[in-house]
């Protein structure tokens, strides 16, 4: 499967614990992207990473949220001590330096949920 | 502030007529424009997309129209088939920078 792959599908999580969301991007591709699609709104930008670098993260919320795209392995989006509100899907997409134009490939999703 | 606007929440067509799918935009330094479809518990899918040098990009049943001095992108969808039904994000970058900023969507349901 050549696709852009997250996990875990559905996570679980009581308020205050942490969760970690996964994404491994497509074959060949050197940039990644986090969304969150909270319920009833539409797609918001969070992060944009290249390999163990940051390159945009003006949609991460200030506290709490992280992320990392580590030379090897997947990209790691983590949340500390969830809060109910943090409960939504998070999409993780790929792109390559010759993708064309902005043109970004997504998972498909991780949600949330926080109990 | 939104820069990006989708002024119809839901459309409804029946099969085989034509959808239309409108998307307008404040910033002229948009110069990337994509649609992306997706189904619920699904991640989006990239369907088409147009450069600013372009006026219309076509590809089977779908085609993007853009019209830079109305700041209007538009998708077409011709015929419809009920597996169409989805929800369409348009979505809008400029330069190399590589945050695409998005519509809230539109949510299309194509009768049979």
């Amino acid at each position: 499967n050549a696709g852009v792959m997250q996990n875990p599908r559905h996570l679980v999580r009581r308020r205050g614990q942490e969760a970690r969301l996964r994404c491994s991007p497509m074959k060949g591709h050197s940039h990644v992207y986090w969304y969150r699609q909270l319920p009833e709104e539409g797609l918001k930008f969070m992060v944009y990473l290249q390999k163990e670098n940051i390159i945009d993260e003006s949609g991460m919320p200030k506290e709490r949220f992280s992320a990392e795209f580590p030379k090897e392995g997947p990209s790691i989006l983590r949340i500390q001590q969830v809060v109910r509100g943090d409960s939504a899907a998070y999409f993780c997409a790929s792109s390559s330096i010759t993708s064309g134009g902005n043109t970004i490939y997504f998972g498909e999703g991780s949600w949330l949920t926080v109990v | 502030d939104q820069q990006v606007k989708q002024n119809s929440p839901s459309l409804s067509v029946q099969e085989g007529r034509i959808s239309i799918l409108n998307c307008d935009y404040t910033n002229s330094m948009f110069d990337y424009f994509l649609w992306y479809k997706k189904y619920p518990a699904e991640g989006p899918t990239f369907l088409i997309s147009i450069s600013s040098i372009k006026d219309k990009n076509e590809d089977g049943r779908f085609t993007v129209f853009l019209n830079k001095s109305a700041k209007h992108l538009s998708l077409h969808i011709v015929p419809s088939q009920p597996g169409d039904s989805a929800v369409y994000f348009c979505a809008l970058g400029a330069g190399n920078n590589r945050k695409l900023i998005w519509g809230l969507g539109t949510s299309l349901a194509v009768n049979p």
